[in-house]
């Protein structure tokens, strides 16, 4: 089974801190997403990844950044947190050759006080 | 761009009933649908998908779904609900050529009564 593997499962932090979320995926797949989730607006696109190195934005980039360095690592980063971010993160990956069909990870509740 | 719309937040069904969930979406063609799962505090899992061919889907955990073209829709249905079917279902819809991204609903929320 692929796995994807988020690091924290719940995370506090500071308003202004400096953020890391890692995402890690063990097949070999393309493509990586981040979302949040938020109670009453579903699954909300932040940033994605067709490939190493390479990023687009999703729906609501703004706040947010991302890397990817190797194509089983995908980075989500709050460049200074702040409590409108507090939310459910969630990752996922995909092989381009099956089209879409995402694999997701258990996620990571962010609160940022 | 193309759209979902999961027009009830709650539904609450008793156990041994049935079960369908509504999904509507906007997109000029035929697009991919998804419906997928999601107990507390986990990810999403994949229940069933469709990309063309036969209008009717199984998936796991003895789901299916129907797309109908004429009515935007792509409905969930299982004929006999288990307690542990109790989660959240989120339907989701991707654009044939438009790489890989999938846009989601906002959920329903299942409630299973004994």
């Amino acid at each position: 089974d692929v796995k994807v593997t988020q690091s924290s499962r719940y995370l506090v932090k500071r308003t202004g801190e400096k953020v890391f979320l890692e995402c890690v995926q063990d097949m070999d797949h393309e493509n990586m997403f981040w979302y949040r989730q938020d109670p009453g607006l579903g699954l909300r696109l932040i940033y994605f990844s067709y490939d190493v190195k390479m990023k687009e934005k999703g729906d609501i980039p703004e706040g947010y950044s991302v890397s990817r360095e190797k194509k089983e690592r995908f980075s989500l980063i709050l460049e200074s947190a702040s409590t409108n971010q507090t939310s459910m993160y969630l990752c996922a990956s995909s092989l381009s050759s099956r089209g879409p069909g995402y694999t997701f990870g258990s996620g990571t509740r962010l609160t940022v006080v | 761009a193309q759209s979902v719309t999961q027009p009830d937040i709650h539904i609450t069904v008793s156990e041994g009933a049935s079960l369908e969930l509504r999904c509507n979406y906007s997109y000029g063609a035929t697009p991919y649908l998804f419906w997928y799962v999601q107990s507390p505090g986990q990810g999403l899992q994949l229940l069933l998908k469709y990309f063309s061919g036969d209008t009717l889907v199984q998936g796991i955990k003895g789901f299916e779904a129907e797309f109908k073209r004429s009515q935007s829709s792509f409905n969930l249905r299982k004929p006999s609900v288990h307690w542990s079917d109790a989660a959240e279902y989120f339907c989701a819809v991707g654009a044939p050529g438009g790489g890989n991204k999938l846009t989601f609903g906002t959920g329903t929320q299942l409630k299973v009564e004994l």
